[in-house]
């Protein structure tokens, strides 16, 4: 059963620390998308790749975040310096294209004190 | 921009009887719906996708209907059970170009035994 992993499944850090997240999508999906969710905006896309090439990170505030594909099994997003207003659940999901729908991680849940 | 409503943040059913669960939408045409669940602590997971040119879209207990002229979708699960309890997210497809999902903020469905 081929799931969409995210490593860390919970962080805890203080403001001004860089944090990292990880997802390795589905083997075969040529469509990574990095989602994040509150309870007051719903599930907002922060930026997406189709055959590792970014094609939308307009979600994203450039000044600290940032997404990379630095290969077809992993996928990073990036929050240097981290803020408390970027507490959150991060969500990794793939598609393979065809199918229409995402397929998502279980989520890094970050708080930032 | 686009906005989606989705009929209000918690639904009680009774097990046994049809919860309905309404997706409106705004300022937007999409081609296609989505319907995802949502558990505590894990990311969503796709249960049916519409097309703007489907009147009703059936999965075992679950049924969607698609009105564009009314702007809204409407989710059924019928024969509800406990099992059912999660949050619902609607999800509108763009007809062409990006790959953007936009997502409603979703209703959380407790099913009483």
């Amino acid at each position: 059963d081929a799931r969409v992993t995210q490593t860390p499944r919970h962080k805890v850090t203080e403001m001004g620390q860089e944090v990292t997240m990880r997802c390795q999508p589905i083997l075969g999906h040529n469509t990574v998308f990095w989602y994040r969710q509150t309870m007051m905006q719903g599930l907002e896309l922060l930026a997406y790749f189709r055959n590792r090439a970014p094609l939308d990170d307009s979600g994203m505030p450039k000044d600290r975040f940032s997404a990379e594909m630095p290969d077809a099994t992993l996928a990073t997003l990036k929050i240097q310096p981290s803020e408390p207003r970027d507490s959150a659940v991060y969500f990794c999901a793939s598609d393979p294209g065809t199918s229409g729908h995402r397929y998502f991680g279980p989520g890094t849940r970050l708080t930032v004190t | 921009s686009q906005k989606i409503e989705q009929n209000s943040e918690a639904l009680n059913i009774q097990e046994g009887k049809t919860a309905t669960l309404t997706c409106n939408y705004t300022n937007y045409s999409p081609a296609y719906l989505q319907w995802y669940r949502q558990d505590p602590g894990r990311g969503p997971v796709f249960l049916l996708l519409i097309r703007e040119n489907e009147k009703e879209k059936r999965k075992e207990r679950l049924k969607v209907t698609f009105d564009t002229t009314l702007k809204q979708s409407l989710f059924h699960i019928t024969a509800s059970q406990p099992a059912d309890s999660a949050t619902y997210l609607c999800a509108l497809g763009p007809q062409t170009g990006a790959n953007n999902l936009f997502f409603g903020t979703g209703t959380r469905l407790t099913v009483i035994p």
